[in-house]
């Protein structure tokens, strides 16, 4: 079964920074692209950002670029998304999203984790 | 403001049929293949259709997508209460080299 956690959110003051982990199980890891999908309170869903199956195609939306950082650990099983520079508008529920193909471009997102929620507030 | 387009809300009685319309551009639905997601209430967002038309494993055949040109539809028959959530429509857009979601659509059934 394919389980996406992810952890490392919480309350965080304006320009302060935060790193978010995705711990993935139940399929390859390295065999696929990963991605952070965020939604701000009774928003819809935004795409933050994007990463290829061996790190060599990485991708962000234009409203993070800059202030985050994506990276993943094939050993670890594990995805991350380093954000700094929190700003009030960054403030939603994260989540990780598994791509059914290797490339960070197109395709979609056929799993999902249950999300962190970071509130950037002073 | 969403690059794709969607109509906020949609709703429908028992047994009825229901279209969710997501419009985009060349960049988007034009050159690429569309995805919707449903999220109910207090949940993650789960895929119900990829590449325009597919259904994942699990997921009824009254859920059906379409894409023309640069717009694409998800309809829904016999309308049943768990089907109230929010739907949205997903895309690669080659321009912005990233995906991009449609504001979503609150399905809400009579």
């Amino acid at each position: 079964e394919v389980q996406l956690v992810e952890s490392g959110g919480g309350l965080v003051q304006p320009g302060r920074s935060l790193r978010l982990s995705c711990a993935a199980s139940g399929f390859t890891f390295d065999d696929y692209a990963m991605h952070w999908v965020r939604q701000a309170p009774g928003k819809g869903l935004e795409w933050v950002s994007g990463i290829s199956w061996n790190s060599g195609s990485i991708g962000y939306a234009d409203s993070v670029k800059g202030r985050f950082t994506i990276s993943r650990d094939n050993a670890k099983n594990s995805l991350y998304l380093q954000m700094n520079s929190l700003r009030a508008e960054d403030t939603a529920l994260y989540y990780c999203a598994k791509s059914e193909r290797q490339w960070l471009q197109r395709g979609y997102f056929d799993y999902w984790g249950q999300g962190t929620l970071v509130t950037v507030s002073s | 403001q969403s690059v794709l387009t969607q109509p906020p809300s949609a709703s429908g009685t028992p047994g009825q049929r229901v279209t969710i319309s997501c419009s985009g551009s060349s960049s988007n639905i034009g050159s690429n293949t569309v995805n919707w997601y449903q999220q109910l209430p207090g949940t993650a967002p789960k895929l119900l259709i990829y590449s325009n038309n597919q259904r994942p494993s699990g997921v009824p055949d009254r859920f059906s997508g379409s894409k023309s040109g640069t717009s694409a539809s998800l309809a829904i028959s016999g309308l049943q209460s768990e089907d109230e959530a929010d739907y949205y429509c997903a895309a690669w857009d080659d321009s912005l080299n990233g995906q991009v979601f449609g504001g979503g659509t609150k399905l809400t059934v009579l």
